[in-house]
């Protein structure tokens, strides 16, 4: 199975400011036949469901704000929010979705300072 | 509006069953892979099971394997999700997911449904 692990496992940041997200898969979750990184990021709050907010690493899903920003490729990918708002405040994990099964990363809490 | 809504969830007794539901509505269910996404309490999303869209293949987390299966009636946009055999580990809140695109990320998620085993 691909471990993702992100850090940190928590992060307080002031609002306004930005906040950023690692996340680290054990192998590669680019498949080379179309280019493109098999990795997506989802926000949780309390008491909800998870929501997607970026897949295939980079691409924004319908809706999200465009404060929300995925990056990277290979094993290493990021998520940033640009200008932190009250309503950022969640759990986020990253997907693999490159192989069975899929895996998720621990979620890294945020929280405003 | 586009919604998926589990039920059966309770209290049950180690090595007791229960079967789940997850009823779709919005969307054409009969041509969209769906799984079951799980969260033990104060934890992180553990992927259960997934269901091709005609039902034609099945996969299973090997926490589960042997104990669980999936289904589903596109005749009544439900998804299934039977466990048998239950476990104190298996207590979480079930999420039922529906895939994006044939990828296996997962862009529509039920509320949920909290199983809790024990005696």
């Amino acid at each position: 199975d691909i471990v993702m692990t992100q850090s940190p496992d928590s992060l307080a940041v002031s609002l306004g400011e930005r906040a950023t997200i690692n996340c680290k898969s054990s192998q590669s979750v680019l498949y080379s036949s179309n280019n493109k990184n098999y990795l997506a990021w989802y926000q949780q709050k309390p008491g909800q469901p998870p929501k997607l907010l970026i897949y295939w690493a980079s691409t924004r899903e319908s809706g999200v704000p465009d404060r929300f920003s995925g990056s990277g490729s290979g094993t290493d990918f990021t998520l940033t929010i640009s200008s932190l708002q009250a309503e950022d405040v969640a759990v986020y994990y990253c997907q693999q979705c490159y192989s069975t099964p899929p895996t998720f990363g621990q979620g890294t809490r945020l929280e405003i300072k | 509006q586009v919604q998926l809504v589990e039920s059966g969830g309770g209290v049950v007794q180690p090595g007791r069953s229960l079967r789940l539901s997850c009823a779709a509505s919005g969307f054409t269910f009969s041509t969209s892979g769906m799984h079951w996404v799980r969260q033990a309490p104060g934890k992180g999303l553990e992927w259960v099971a997934i269901i091709y869209y005609d039902g034609s293949n099945k996969e299973y987390a090997d926490s589960v394997k042997g104990r669980f299966t999936i289904s589903r009636d596109n005749s009544k946009n439900t998804l299934y999700l039977q466990m048998n055999s239950l476990r104190a580990e298996d207590t979480a809140v079930y999420y039922c997911a529906r895939e994006a695109a044939a990828v296996w990320y997962f862009d529509l998620w039920g509320r949920g449904t909290l199983v809790t085993v024990s005696s």
